[in-house]
C-alpha cells in the first residue's frame, strides 16, 4: 500500500515551453501533496504544500508563478513549470502525507527534467 | 523544526548490522523522529518514526534515547541494496494542516560493501 506515482519519469523540453508533472496517490487518499526539487548531489529542497481544493503555499524563493500547482482532487496534484529554462532541469519530486494519520508521507519516483 | 546533526558517511559490511546515528538535542516534546532513505536517482523511502520509545518493523530498528536528545537507525542485516542516502528528520506530528513538512537535510551515505 501507499503507492505514489509520478508521470512523466522524465521528459526533455526546450527553453521557452511549459512541462507538467502528475503526482497520484495510488491506493489512499492524500488531502496533503508536497513538491520537492533536487538539484545533483544535493538533498532535497520542499517547493510547496498544496492541499486539496486550496492554494498552494510556496517556500521562500520559489515562484509561484512559475511553478504552477493544481491540487484538483484528493489523489492527484500537478506541478507546471512554465516558460522552462535550462536552470529549471532539476529532479522534481512529490510526496503525499496519508490522511487522518501520524502523518507518514510517501514519495513519487521522481520526474527528472531536462531543459534544453 | 529541530535540527538534526548525522555524519556524512558511513561503511558497512554485508551481513553486519548497520547503525546510524542522529542527534537532534532540540527536539521538541511533540516532535516525532522520521527516517527516510534515498537510493540513488529514486524518491526517498519511509523506514520508520518514533515519538518516545524505542520502535521496529520489517526494514528497521529506532532506538531514541531516554533524553530524546538522539536516536539510531539501525539495519539489522545490511544488503548491497541499503545503499543509500539515510535522513533524520523531526517533524511535528499529527494529521490535519499543511505545516507537517519534511525537511530533508545532508543526511548520511551509507555504503554497504561486499
Amino acid at each position: 500500500g501507499a503507492v505514489v506515482s509520478q508521470h512523466p519519469s522524465w521528459v526533455i523540453c526546450k527553453s521557452g515551453t511549459s512541462v507538467k508533472i502528475e503526482c497520484r496517490s495510488l491506493d489512499f487518499q492524500a488531502t496533503t501533496m508536497f513538491w520537492y526539487r533536487q538539484f545533483p548531489k544535493q538533498s532535497l529542497m520542499l517547493m510547496a504544500t498544496s492541499n486539496e481544493g486550496s492554494k498552494a503555499t510556496y517556500e521562500q524563493g520559489v515562484e509561484k508563478d512559475k511553478f504552477l500547482i493544481n491540487h484538483a482532487s484528493l489523489t492527484l496534484s500537478t506541478l507546471t513549470v512554465t516558460s522552462a529554462h535550462p536552470e529549471d532541469s532539476s529532479f522534481y519530486i512529490c510526496s503525499a502525507r496519508v490522511a487522518g494519520t501520524i502523518g507518514e508521507q510517501y514519495f513519487g519516483p521522481g520526474t527528472r527534467l531536462t531543459v534544453t | 523544526d529541530a535540527k538534526t546533526t548525522q555524519p556524512t558517511s558511513m561503511d558497512c559490511a554485508e551481513g553486519r548490522a548497520a547503525n546510524l546515528p542522529c542527534n537532534h538535542s532540540t527536539i521538541s516534546g511533540n516532535e516525532y523522529v522520521y527516517w527516510y532513505r534515498q537510493i540513488h536517482s529514486q524518491g526517498p523511502q519511509y523506514i520508520i518514526h518514533g515519538l518516545k520509545n524505542n520502535e521496529t518493523n520489517e526494514m528497521a530498528s529506532l532506538i531514541i534515547t531516554e533524553d530524546r536528545k538522539s536516536s539510531t537507525l539501525i539495519l539489522p542485516h545490511a544488503t548491497l541494496r541499503d545503499t543509500a542516502v539515510y535522513y533524520c528528520i523531526v517533524r511535528v506530528g499529527g494529521s490535519g494542516g499543511s505545516n507537517y513538512k519534511l525537511t530533508f537535510g545532508k543526511g548520511t551515505l551509507l555504503t554497504v560493501n561486499p
